[in-house]
């Protein structure tokens, strides 16, 4: 089963850009990564996802390695309501493989002021 | 607007008592996903959804039952039979079944049973 590894935790200062690794390098060629946020006592937040390109929206980019094997968030202003535990997800391809959605403990950042 | 709701927020029953939680979707979303997460811990799949009137068992389905008769609903039962019911709920829908589609999920019941 594909699966991820992430720091534990990170600190970030506020209006500085927030860096979050993620190793995964038993990635397949059809499994996307993915990457959501979880504020205390909420339901996740999706932020983004890609298979092999670089991606960007409104809220972080994704850079993924030539070799699919790692990649990192990037949150450009890192503020005070980003401070979260954000999940990197590897995905496989058809609905038998959402057995293998494997959450792991995720990195917690800190947004300091 | 769009979205997935979950309730109640917080819920406490006595061991031994069987109780639904409910999960409503109006986003037009065929899969359904029902997680349990515990204090520090990742989310784990209970059961799962991809079309009315059929679903299948996750990694953690024994003490909990579900249905879907409804494509915007899907409730989970926790039943007596699961040993250790206390834990944070997660409800979630995505589009299709495919690994390109993105999860939504919903605010969360945390069940309390003593």
């Amino acid at each position: 089963d594909a699966k991820t590894t992430q720091p534990t935790s990170m600190d970030c200062a506020e209006g500085r850009a927030a860096n979050l690794p993620c190793n995964h390098s038993t990635i397949s060629g059809n499994e996307y990564v993915y990457w959501y946020r979880q504020i205390h006592s909420q339901g996740p937040q999706y932020i983004i996802h890609g298979l092999k390109n670089n991606e960007t929206n409104e809220m972080a980019s994704l850079i993924i390695t030539e070799d699919r094997k790692s990649s990192t968030l990037i949150l450009p202003h890192a503020t005070l309501r980003d401070t979260a535990v954000y999940y990197c997800i590897v995905r496989g391809y058809n609905a038998g493989n959402n057995r293998k959605l494997i959450w792991g403990l995720g990195t917690s950042l800190a947004v300091n002021p | 607007d769009g979205g997935i709701t979950q309730s109640p927020k917080y819920l406490f029953r006595k061991e031994g008592q069987n109780v639904t939680l409910s999960c409503e979707q109006n986003l037009n979303h065929d899969a359904m996903y029902w997680y349990r997460q515990d204090p520090g811990q990742g989310l784990r799949l209970i059961y799962y959804s991809q079309i009315v009137n059929d679903f299948q068992k996750g990694d953690i389905a024994e003490g909990y039952s579900v249905s879907r008769e409804k494509k915007e609903s899907f409730p989970l039962t926790v039943t007596s039979a699961q040993k250790n019911p206390t834990a944070f709920y997660l409800c979630a829908s995505m589009r299709g079944a495919g690994n390109s589609y993105e999860q939504y999920f919903g605010p969360g019941t945390r069940l309390t049973v003593t």
